[in-house]
């Protein structure tokens, strides 16, 4: 079965550290991988998607995620992170079933940046 | 472009009160809508989605349903909520194509059963 994996519930950073938010996914297919934002009581944002060729993307907002097909991963990464970055963090697997596409969603990971 | 509407934004009821949640999309024609819920602390779960007019699946057993009484219109609804039914409620579209597409979210109903 379909499923993602955050295994951190909870990451505190310091402004202007890096960031690397862990994702793992298990899916028989070629994966679509998402990650999404969400600012308390607000809808979720795309940040980037993956579906095929380089497995580097880039996103908005100055992030960035690496697809690693041996790992089954697709950690979301940011070099330096601003204060207006503390939220929730989605990842998420793409599948097919029965004719119509849907989204499988971790557990999410809140971000807290300290200044 | 496309923008989806959701309301209302919150909402309190009373144990055994009925529930409607509107969802409505613009700026596209055909799109797959879901409705996913989402409980505190814990991740999205997906509850309906829709590929066509009254053309509904369910994820998993529960006490709401849906409608789609309209191409860009998707409707959540219960005749008794239940303590269990609150939560953060969240309508999405996504287009057909392919195997791969994003869902692009609403912003949301906090529901409070009382």
């Amino acid at each position: 079965a379909q499923s993602v994996t955050q295994p951190d519930i909870h990451i505190t950073v310091s402004e202007g550290a890096s960031l690397e938010l862990r994702c793992n996914y298990s899916y028989g297919a070629t994966p679509y991988l998402f990650w999404y934002v969400q600012s308390p009581g607000q809808g979720l944002q795309l940040l980037l998607k993956y579906f095929s060729g380089d497995t580097l993307v880039q996103g908005i907002k100055g992030f960035e995620a690496e697809f690693k097909r041996s790992q089954s991963s697709f950690n979301l990464r940011k070099p330096s992170v601003h204060w207006s970055d503390a939220a929730e963090y989605f990842c998420a697997v793409g599948a097919r079933s029965g004719g119509y596409n849907k989204l499988i969603f971790g557990a999410g990971t809140r971000l807290a940046v300290h200044p | 472009s496309q923008t989806i509407h959701q309301w209302p934004a919150t909402l309190v009821q009373p144990v055994g009160s009925p529930l409607s949640l509107e969802c409505t999309v613009e700026g596209t024609s055909n799109p797959n809508l879901y409705w996913y819920r989402q409980a505190a602390g814990r991740g999205l779960q997906l509850l309906f989605y829709s590929i066509g007019i009254d053309q509904i699946s369910s994820e998993v057993p529960q006490n709401l349903s849906a409608s789609r009484p309209q191409d860009r219109q998707f409707i959540l609804s219960s005749k008794k909520l239940l303590l269990s039914d609150s939560g953060f409620y969240l309508c999405a579209w996504g287009g057909m194509t392919g195997g791969g597409t994003e869902a692009f979210f609403g912003q949301g109903t906090r529901l409070t059963v009382v």
